[in-house]
């Protein structure tokens, strides 16, 4: 069974701090991760993608992905009130046509 | 570059009717995904054509839901008869290829659906 889980939240930061945005799997199978973005009432769009162990930093986020913990974050330096949305975590079990399971969500409100 | 279009964008029907939603992907995408979205939810898979071809459908429920994308183009969904607990935002997304390499997944704007 695959599934991706995410805490709900909200998670609520002052402007200017670190946001961090945590996400469990539970098929070993998984290789590739995804976050997206999704501001209410709007569609998710693409953040970030990681495949390897460690971090990848793009910006004001740094995807961090532990296999052998099955964990993967995202972390907003910086955070402005612009980032408050729904930050949702996909995971890909590499196949011919490996598909998308995206978690709940996690809501987050950065207040200025 | 042009989007991914889809249409309706709201539809409010009674529960036993049936709907169609329409979505036309970004221009060369390969592969087309449709989404069912609750509120609070993240998106679930429904089905997942790589050109014309069906590739994963595991997830629609096929007494009642239905796609078709005859051209290789655009697709269809259609929900027929639809019950009280579809209500939902349908998205659809295209991609260039496979997800899964690095191949991002551009979503549509949704068509938000109300059954009464």
């Amino acid at each position: 069974q695959k599934e991706v889980e995410q805490n709900s939240g909200p998670l609520s930061v002052p402007e200017g701090a670190i946001a961090s945005l945590n996400c469990t799997y539970s098929d070993r199978g998984s290789q590739s991760f995804f976050w997206y973005r999704q501001y209410s009432g709007k569609s998710p769009e693409l953040i970030m993608f990681i495949y390897s162990n460690g971090d990848k930093e793009d910006g004001r986020f740094t995807a961090q992905l532990n296999k052998a913990s099955q964990y993967v974050s995202l972390l907003i330096r910086d955070s402005q009130p612009s980032d408050s949305a729904t930050y949702l975590c996909a995971v890909n079990v590499r196949g011919r046509y490996s598909t998308l399971t995206f978690g709940k969500g996690t809501m987050l409100l950065v207040s200025p | 570059e042009a989007g991914v279009a889809q249409s309706p964008r709201y539809k409010i029907i009674e529960k036993r009717q049936s709907v169609a939603f329409w979505c036309n992907p970004i221009s060369g995408h390969a592969t087309l995904y449709w989404y069912q979205q609750i509120l609070g939810q993240g998106p679930k898979l429904l089905i997942q054509f790589q050109n014309n071809g069906v590739v994963d459908d595991s997830q629609l429920p096929k007494d009642r839901f239905s796609a078709e994308r005859l051209k290789g183009v655009d697709s269809t969904l259609k929900i027929q008869p639809a019950k009280l607990e579809d209500s939902a935002v349908y998205l659809c997304a295209s991609s260039l290829v496979e997800q899964g390499a690095g191949d991002e997944q551009f979503f549509g704007p949704g068509t938000r659906l109300t059954v009464l």
